[in-house]
Formats: C-alpha cells, structure tokens, sequence
C-alpha cells in the first residue's frame, strides 16, 4: 500500500484537460515538497516536476504541478496521444526517514 | 551528459543475494546522493535507500532493513545494491537514481536503464 494516495487511472480525449491528485499526511505532502514522474511501459520513469509546480529543461509547458496544502495536483492540460503513460508523485515522508511514493495512475488518451 | 549504467538481468533462486551495480559519469559523483528504486511486475515504484557518495552515510526503506546495502565506490564512480534472502516478490526492475547536478538537488532526474531481477523457487 503506497503512503501517497493516487487514483488509479484518468482520461481524456485530445486536446482535454487533465487533473491527477496525490494526497498524505503531515509527514510527507503537507510539508514538504512534490515531485512527479512520468513512465512510459517499458521505461525507466521522467522527471515532469519537481518542488511542486517546477518544470525541468525540455517538460513541456502543458504539464503543470500545484499545492496548496493537500492534495498536489499534477496536470495535462491539452492531452495528446504521447501523454498516455503512468504518473507517479513522491516526497519525502519525515515519519518515515525516506523517500515514498504514490500508487500512479494510469492516463490514458481516449 | 549524465549516464547511468546498470548491470545485467539476473535470475536467482529463493534464499540468494544479488548484487546490481550502476556505474555514473557525466557529474560529480559525491555531491548527489545515489538512490534506488525497484518496481515489480505491473506494480509502483518503490524507494529502497539511497547513499551519499562523500561520505558513504546511508538511509534504507523501513521494509528493507537489514536486508539492503547500499555502497559505492567513487574511483570507479559505481554505486551498487546488494540485496539478501531474495523471495519471490523480489522479482523487479531495480533502478538506481540521482539527482546529478540537474535542476535540483533532490529529484530523481536521472535513472539507470533498470536491471531485472528475477527470483525463482
């Protein structure tokens, strides 16, 4: 069971928005920050943004992160078909002493 | 560029330890801790420790303890994972992960092309 909670899938047809949450507790997401990864089947998994809402060199401007206590949101805004893969948030979880991840989900373009 | 190198698939029997290596270049190799992760089969990711090239300090995933080690070895830039009294839901993907000198200190940007694992009775 992941300490970061996710759902399990999200749709969207082309050109749709799309939103994903990753929700926690006081240990992880509340305080800290929120990383979100992409991974195509068969890859290793992408940084799409880190510390919450920060998009690394070459993510493209339509993906975006937020927070606002609980939960982070990750999202899609404009779906394209390249989109279709699972997404993973994380953080560091203070109870713990490492780092957690939530379940993914799993986006797919209609 | 940044480059992480995994060992190869192994296959091992219930009761074993493997050993993955993964060799770095492309960035300072003690300034960024070294994690890794593994994701079984149709399952999420799951961190397993990470290590602190400078000074060899270490933190495991509580359901890891005492069967996980984590060293590296900075002359060769290789970190590596050895795991011990394998099972069968061992079976994964083992990646190894750093930050390396991308856009921030503690993300996950770069990752190894992940070494299967598979555990057999």
């Amino acid at each position: 069971q992941a300490v970061l909670t996710q759902p399990p899938s999200a749709s969207g047809t082309p050109g749709q928005r799309v939103t994903i949450s990753c929700s926690g507790s006081s240990s992880n997401i509340r305080n800290k920050f929120i990383y979100w990864y992409q991974q195509v089947p068969g890859r290793a998994p992408k940084l799409l943004i880190y510390r919450n809402y920060q998009r690394p060199s070459g993510v493209p401007e339509r993906f975006s992160g937020s927070k606002s206590g609980t939960p982070a949101s990750l999202v899609i805004s404009g779906l394209r078909s390249e989109d279709e893969a699972d997404y993973y948030c994380a953080g560091w979880d203070d109870s713990l002493s490492g780092w957690v991840f939530g379940g993914g989900t799993k986006v797919t373009v209609l | 560029q940044v480059r992480l190198v995994q060992s190869g698939a192994e296959v091992k029997k219930s009761g074993a330890s493997v050993k993955v290596s993964c060799q770095a270049s492309g960035y300072d190799f003690t300034a960024y801790y070294m994690h890794w992760v593994r994701q079984a089969p149709g399952q999420g990711l799951e961190w397993m420790g990470r290590i602190s090239p400078h000074n060899g300090a270490t933190n495991y995933a509580q359901r890891f303890q005492g069967r996980v080690t984590i060293i590296t070895d900075t002359s060769m830039t290789t970190a590596y994972m050895d795991l011990n009294t394998l099972r069968s839901d061992d079976t994964a993907v083992y990646y190894c992960a750093t930050a390396g000198a991308g856009a921030d200190y503690e993300a996950f940007e770069y990752w190894g092309q992940g070494t299967l694992i598979t555990v057999s009775s």
